[in-house]
């Protein structure tokens, strides 16, 4: 089993729709989580870091779930700006920051 | 701004060749990582180190060693290159000691190696 593991996609959307991408991990003893985004032949970049609160920052929403092992990352009101591919990330380090990516969910925003 | 610089964007080695990838860190952070991306697979980690000569495998470090002898350059090694290591390689730094939550890892532009 994958350590992290995401919606395979591409999720397909209509600019202004809301879309949700969920993402599991494995290791219970995880410490922290977080969304990065990666635009088309680039590096990836942090969009978030996801608390257990939840957190939110302008259009994007991540929760957590410890208990179930569960992140997901909420976009409303989708530009076409958001296309990209998301990535879960989960620092399952026990010495230092071990950090663990998931494959991507591709999104495409499309006018 | 933090820049993490991998020193080439481009590399074509033949099967057998002993190939270097390094990667510098200007923002004196403590972890350093090399990743390889593949289409489909997203990003695996091969290698990452918590401080100077210190490292720890990742999912897929068969075929590679890395080196830290200084803080702020990560070398991966690939013995002898072989067409299934036809990748791109991504380095990240990132600061924190274990535990700390916000350790946004900052990526450099990738190596595309392909080996013929």
């Amino acid at each position: 089993r994958k350590e992290v593991e995401q919606d395979p996609g591409p999720f397909n959307v209509p600019e202004g729709a809301t879309v949700a991408f969920n993402c599991t991990y494995s290791n219970s003893a995880s410490q922290s989580f977080f969304w990065y985004r990666q635009d088309c032949r680039k590096e990836p970049k942090l969009l978030m870091s996801v608390y257990s609160s939840g957190n939110e920052d302008g259009r994007f929403t991540a929760q957590l779930n410890r208990a179930s092992q569960y992140i997901s990352l909420l976009i409303r009101d989708s530009k076409l700006s958001d296309s990209a591919t998301y990535l879960c990330v989960v620092n399952i380090g026990e010495y230092g920051n071990k950090l663990v990516f998931g494959a991507g969910t591709i999104l495409r925003v499309k006018s | 701004d933090v820049k993490v610089t991998q020193s080439s964007r481009y590399l074509v080695k033949r099967t057998g060749e002993k190939v270097f990838l390094e990667c510098v860190q200007d923002m004196d952070h403590e972890n350093m990582f090399w990743y390889r991306q593949d289409p489909g697979l997203g990003l695996r980690l091969i290698y990452f180190s918590y401080d100077v000569k210190m490292k720890e495998k990742g999912d897929i470090p068969e075929g590679y060693s890395v080196s830290r002898e200084k803080k702020e350059r990560f070398s991966l090694i690939l013995e002898s290159a072989s067409t299934n290591q036809t990748s791109m390689y991504l380095c990240a730094s990132s600061f924190g000691a274990p535990g700390t939550r916000d350790t946004e890892a900052f990526f450099g532009q990738g190596t595309r190696l392909t080996v013929v």
